[in-house]
């Protein structure tokens, strides 16, 4: 049982905008700065949205991210068939003294 | 151009002890600003944060792994290593090392190595 809640799947269409969810606790998205990590199958995790939403070089700007309380969100605009992959949310949780990740959602692009 | 190589033995017994190295090149592991970090991935699962180091201070670790987890620094060769004792079926995963902003942002990720736990 993670302590971030992510949805297991989601989908699109090609240009389409999507938002993944993650919803956490006071102890962890309430007080901490969320990342988000993008996956590729048999990859390692890549760095795409860090403290809510400041991006790496090299990530496009199709990415952001935004917290509301004890939740954060990941949207992706302009969907495209790159994108296809699972996705990530972590933050670090001060009741468990642990860094945290949540369970990934497998974006889908149909 | 950093670069972080996970390097241990792919399978190991039950009850005995996993041990991985990460080798880091285009980077000092001394440099200021960075933890060093182990993380899993069963297959088919998500992400489990093992535990961080920073290079001259002391490991903090997740408490799920109930002390079973060591990591330690060898600044001299550039590398951070990761022990896990009594393992079980439950500890088969790739494991990646990575290096961190500050103590939870990942932005550079070794490839992973897959380790299995059988007899």
């Amino acid at each position: 049982q993670s302590a971030l809640t992510q949805p297991p799947s989601s989908s699109g269409t090609p240009g389409q905008r999507v938002t993944l969810s993650c919803s956490g606790s006071t102890s962890n998205i309430g007080s901490n700065p969320v990342n988000w990590y993008q996956q590729f199958p048999g990859t390692a995790p890549k760095l795409l949205i860090f403290t809510y939403s400041q991006r790496p070089s090299g990530v496009p700007d199709r990415f952001s991210g935004t917290k509301s309380g004890t939740s954060a969100s990941l949207a992706i605009s302009d969907l495209q068939s790159e994108d296809e992959a699972d996705y990530y949310c972590a933050a670090w949780d001060d009741s468990l003294n642990a860094w945290v990740f949540g369970g990934g959602t497998r974006l889908t692009v149909l | 151009q950093l670069q972080l190589q996970e390097s241990g033995p792919g399978l190991v017994r039950p009850s005995e002890t996993l041990s991985l190295t990460c080798t880091v090149s285009g980077d000092s592991i001394s440099s200021t600003g960075h933890y060093w970090a182990w993380i899993r991935q069963p297959p088919g699962k998500g992400l489990e944060w093992i535990g961080s180091i920073y290079y001259n201070g002391s490991p903090f670790y997740n408490p799920s792994l109930k002390s079973r987890a060591t990591i330690s620094v060898d600044t001299s060769k550039n590398q951070f290593s990761l022990r896990v004792t009594s393992v079980t079926a439950s500890d088969t995963a790739v494991y990646y090392c990575a290096r961190l902003k500050g103590v939870a942002v990942a932005d550079f990720w070794g490839q992973g190595t897959l380790i299995a736990v059988s007899a």
